[in-house]
């Protein structure tokens, strides 16, 4: 089982739709987890980080964090085309000096 | 602000040829990471610095990676012996303590190295 997975998509919604892109993980003990935006040939860019159970909110953005079922989640609302890129869950926890573990990502194409 | 930045940010080497790959982080940031990303994969750790020391080296995949910070600020990868293997791109995080305990890492352009 890896330690953190991600649908690899593509996910394809229409243009404002909401995109919901979803990560599970493994180790119980992590406790910060973060969405980076990748786009093709630019480095990661963090859009969210989150810690505490429940939901956070930044402008179009909003992730939801369940430490009991180890899901995190990323929702963002009226998607637009410039959204099309690679979304990178990852995840750290303190003991192992907040390196990060990184899914494969998932890539979302939002269509005109 | 200036962000994490990293040079050269592409390097082509012959395999057996030795590298060195630089990054200098956000003012201010003690922490400093590094990764590397192959193709279709999320980036993979190697290296963790808090100023000076290497706090975590577990990621590097063995002695020909060795990372530096000798003065709490650039860092230095260095790759001897070069496989190909080794192609990807290397990508260097400088970190702040957000609120709360969260802790948010800034990643830098990378640098491709490709081995022939």
């Amino acid at each position: 089982q890896k330690e953190v997975e991600q649908n690899s998509g593509p996910l394809s919604v229409p243009e404002g739709a909401i995109a919901s892109l979803n990560c599970t993980y493994s180790d119980r003990v992590s406790q910060s987890f973060f969405w980076y935006r990748q786009y093709s040939g630019k480095s990661p860019e963090l859009i969210m980080s989150i810690y505490s159970n429940g939901d956070k909110e930044d402008g179009r953005f909003t992730a939801q964090l369940n430490k009991a079922s180890q899901y995190v989640s990323l929702l963002i609302r009226d998607s637009q085309p410039s959204d099309s890129a690679t979304y990178l869950c990852a995840v750290s926890r303190e003991s192992s000096g907040d390196k990060l573990t990184f899914g494969t990502g998932t890539r979302l194409a939002v269509r005109p | 602000g200036a962000g994490v930045s990293q040079t050269p940010s592409n390097k082509v080497t012959e395999k057996g040829k030795y590298v060195e790959l630089r990054c200098d982080p956000i003012s201010g940031h003690t922490a400093l990471y590094w990764y590397r990303q192959s193709l279709g994969q999320g980036p993979e750790f190697l290296i963790y610095f808090q100023g000076t020391g290497a706090a975590d080296d577990s990621g590097l995949p063995n002695d020909r990676f060795f990372a530096v910070r000798p003065e709490g600020s650039v860092s230095t990868l260095k790759i001897q012996r070069t496989e190909r293997g080794d192609s990807a791109v290397y990508l260097c995080a400088s970190s702040f303590r957000a609120s709360g305990s969260i802790i948010e890492q800034f990643f830098g352009p990378g640098t491709r190295l490709t081995v022939l």
